[in-house]
């Protein structure tokens, strides 16, 4: 069975700075997507980034980016210029690839990121 | 239209009631989910629907009964459920191919059991 675990189960960060929210995952797939969410107190689970395993590149969107390392089976995400709205508990999220399109989302225990002002 | 509708939001019920929790989509996605996620805890799969027909339950008790009438919509019926079974229900839907590989998530419903 696949697990995904995260370390931090609090982090604070002041604002305009850059923090690093840790993520490991053990699977025995070789194909397989990774994501991170956010699920601020307004509780809507909202995607943050995503990263296929099948490629080498990491992924960014804006001043969201990820260090995935395949072989240490780690998936951390980066936050550059943090900004109050990106106050949330922070899910890092494992889902199998296969040919049936319903595999389910596997979820990390979440990592809480205050935001100093 | 990118977005999981989910009804109601909010729901307050006896343990002797009968009551729906109904989620809907219109992005012709053909895998539906029900998470149900406790306070400062990851949510935890109930139920995955793909095609309309019910592939995966995570041995969810039978108080708890998931239907899905067509490809947009996805009910949770309730009945005789115990205090414990307050949470927020979190519907989801994803493509049914490989596409982006994401699930897209409704606002949930939170319930609380009296």
């Amino acid at each position: 069975a696949q697990t995904v675990t995260q370390s931090q189960p609090e982090m604070s960060v002041q604002e305009a700075e850059t923090v690093t929210l840790s993520c490991t995952y053990d699977t025995s797939e070789s194909d397989y997507y990774l994501f991170w969410y956010k699920q601020p107190p307004s509780r809507q689970m909202i995607l943050v980034i995503r990263q296929e395993a099948y490629k080498q590149q990491n992924a960014t969107e804006n001043r969201f980016s990820v260090n995935f390392q395949k072989a240490a089976k780690s998936f951390s995400l980066k936050i550059s210029d943090s900004q109050l709205g990106d106050a949330a508990m922070y899910f890092c999220a494992y889902r199998r690839i296969s040919n049936f399109g319903n595999e389910k989302l596997t979820f990390g225990t979440g990592t809480r990121l205050t935001i100093i002002p | 239209d990118t977005e999981v509708t989910q009804t109601p939001k909010h729901l307050v019920m006896g343990m002797t009631n009968k009551k729906s929790l109904k989620c809907e989509q219109h992005m012709g996605h053909r895998a539906m989910y029900w998470y149900k996620q406790k306070a400062k805890k990851p949510p935890e799969l109930m139920f995955v629907y793909s095609y309309e027909k019910l592939s995966i339950n995570e041995s969810v008790p039978s108080r708890f009964s998931p239907e899905c009438p067509n490809s947009s919509l996805l009910n949770l019926h309730l009945h005789a459920l115990q205090p414990e079974d307050s949470a927020l229900y979190l519907c989801a839907s994803s493509h049914r191919g490989l596409s982006t590989g994401e699930l897209f998530f409704g606002e949930g419903s939170r319930l609380t059991v009296l």
